[in-house]
């Protein structure tokens, strides 16, 4: 079955301060994506990648930068927290089927910038 | 650039009721168009896709027939369950970047 893991589930981290979500995905996709998810706003797409060492950004990119060493694993980093960002993030993957696949989900990070 | 519009907010119903989420979107080209499903402390997860005028998609007893007259993917349900208590999300695949665009999403509340 379909898996995407994501660590840790819960941060609490100071504002400045340097925060990496990551995430690992065991399907073999080659989509990788990130998203934050907001009251009032549903779901936005931050950076994804479709591959190992590709990167594009998504619709709100600032604050934020993203790394795909491996097939399997997807980073987000915020390199100066801000209160802003306090939100949850996913991460998902999905096959390259040029929009017509569906995306795996993560369960979720939930990050508090004090 | 591409975009989804759903119903807003909340939809507060009761046990058996009929269902309707609107979902109307715009994009370029001939999109596909998906229904996503979250419920509390998880992930969304993937309902059903439709990707041509006049398909209909279903699954778990719910179901939306892509519409390009209208531009609009509707979630209907016959009879709903306290179990069907979700946000549920309407998107469309923009084929050149593969990727989603979501609606912002309808918190749908069934009173038992």
């Amino acid at each position: 079955e379909a898996a995407v893991t994501q660590s840790p589930r819960n941060k609490v981290a100071v504002t400045g301060g340097k925060v990496t979500l990551s995430c690992n995905q065991t399907n073999n996709h080659n989509n990788m994506y990130w998203y934050r998810q907001d009251t009032g706003h549903g779901l936005r797409l931050i950076h994804y990648s479709y591959g190992a060492g590709s990167t594009e950004k998504g619709d709100i990119p600032d604050g934020y930068k993203a790394s795909r060493p491996s097939q399997e694993n997807f980073s987000l980093i915020l390199e100066l927290a801000t209160p802003s960002q306090t939100s949850v993030y996913f991460c998902a993957s999905g096959e390259d089927w040029g929009g017509f696949d569906e995306q795996y989900f993560g369960p979720g990070t939930r990050l508090t910038v004090l | 650039g591409d975009s989804v519009t759903q119903t807003e907010g909340q939809v507060a119903l009761s046990e058996e009721d009929f269902l309707t989420i609107h979902c109307n979107y715009s994009a370029s080209g001939y999109p596909a168009l998906f229904w996503y499903v979250q419920y509390p402390g998880e992930g969304p997860q993937f309902l059903f896709r439709a990707s041509r005028d006049k398909e209909k998609g279903s699954s778990r007893g719910f179901e939306a027939t892509y519409d390009k007259g209208t531009t609009s993917f509707h979630l209907r349900k016959a009879s709903v369950q306290e179990s069907d208590s979700a946000v549920y999300y309407c998107a469309l695949g923009d084929g050149g970047a593969d990727r989603l665009t979501f609606g912002k999403g309808t918190q749908l509340i069934i009173q038992p």
